[in-house]
């Protein structure tokens, strides 16, 4: 069965430091997402891309983030210079959304990111 | 736009008790709603989900949930709790975007 998959599980990064959480979406999938899940909180919606550009973001996803779709397959999320409160799990997510407006997304396992 | 209110931030149930977990939606059409369930420090992993059709829906691990549009709910029910059923859960709905509950953490006494 077709997954999306996220590399690394976990990673450290010292405060300042940029970052790169990677992932690889279902290979039909058009829409590619990520979340946020800070520690004992609910899981936030930061991005989401299509067509190679930005379709919609929260206001979490400032000028410290970006996302890129390098090649075919990858999907990345970079943070140029990590805080500690972006210390959290980040989920990739991929979906092939319907014209309704309705999707089922698929997720990743998640990276865990800690920044000291 | 779309929202998803968990209304309970726990609940405690007796292993081998029923579960009910209560999940509210906001959405004008059908909405695509899930069940997600979360082990410490883990991933997502789906329960069930709903698009359209039956509105019982049966899902993996024994978990059930049913739509009610009249009530604009989405509840998780279990028939027996088990002890490794202790986790979070979050109900979801998908527009072009997955929207999340806030979470029910589940504990189960012996």
């Amino acid at each position: 069965e077709p997954e999306v998959t996220q590399t690394p599980s976990h990673q450290v990064t010292q405060m300042g430091q940029e970052v790169i959480l990677r992932c690889v979406p279902i290979s039909n999938h058009l829409y590619f997402y990520w979340y946020r899940q800070i520690l004992g909180q609910k899981v936030e919606f930061l991005v989401s891309f299509y067509n190679n550009e930005i379709s919609e973001k929260s206001e979490i996803f400032d000028d410290q983030f970006s996302v890129e779709r390098p090649d075919g397959s990858n999907f990345t999320l970079k943070i140029r210079s990590t805080k500690l409160e972006d210390s959290a799990m980040y989920f990739c997510a991929s979906s092939a959304p319907r014209m309704t407006g309705n999707t089922e997304a698929f997720f990743g396992q998640g990276t865990r990111l800690t920044v000291v | 736009a779309q929202s998803v209110t968990q209304p309970d931030i726990h609940i405690t149930v007796s292993e081998g008790a029923s579960l009910e977990l209560r999940c509210n939606y906001s959405y004008g059409a059908t909405p695509y709603l899930f069940w997600y369930v979360q082990s410490p420090g883990q991933g997502l992993q789906l329960l069930l989900k709903y698009f359209s059709g039956d509105t019982l829906v049966q899902g993996i691990k024994g978990f059930e949930a049913e739509f009610k549009r009249s009530q604009s709910s989405f509840n998780l029910r279990k028939p027996s709790v088990h002890w490794s059923d202790a986790a979070e859960y979050f109900c979801a709905t998908g527009g072009f975007k997955t929207i999340f509950g806030a979470g029910t953490r589940l504990f189960v006494k012996a």
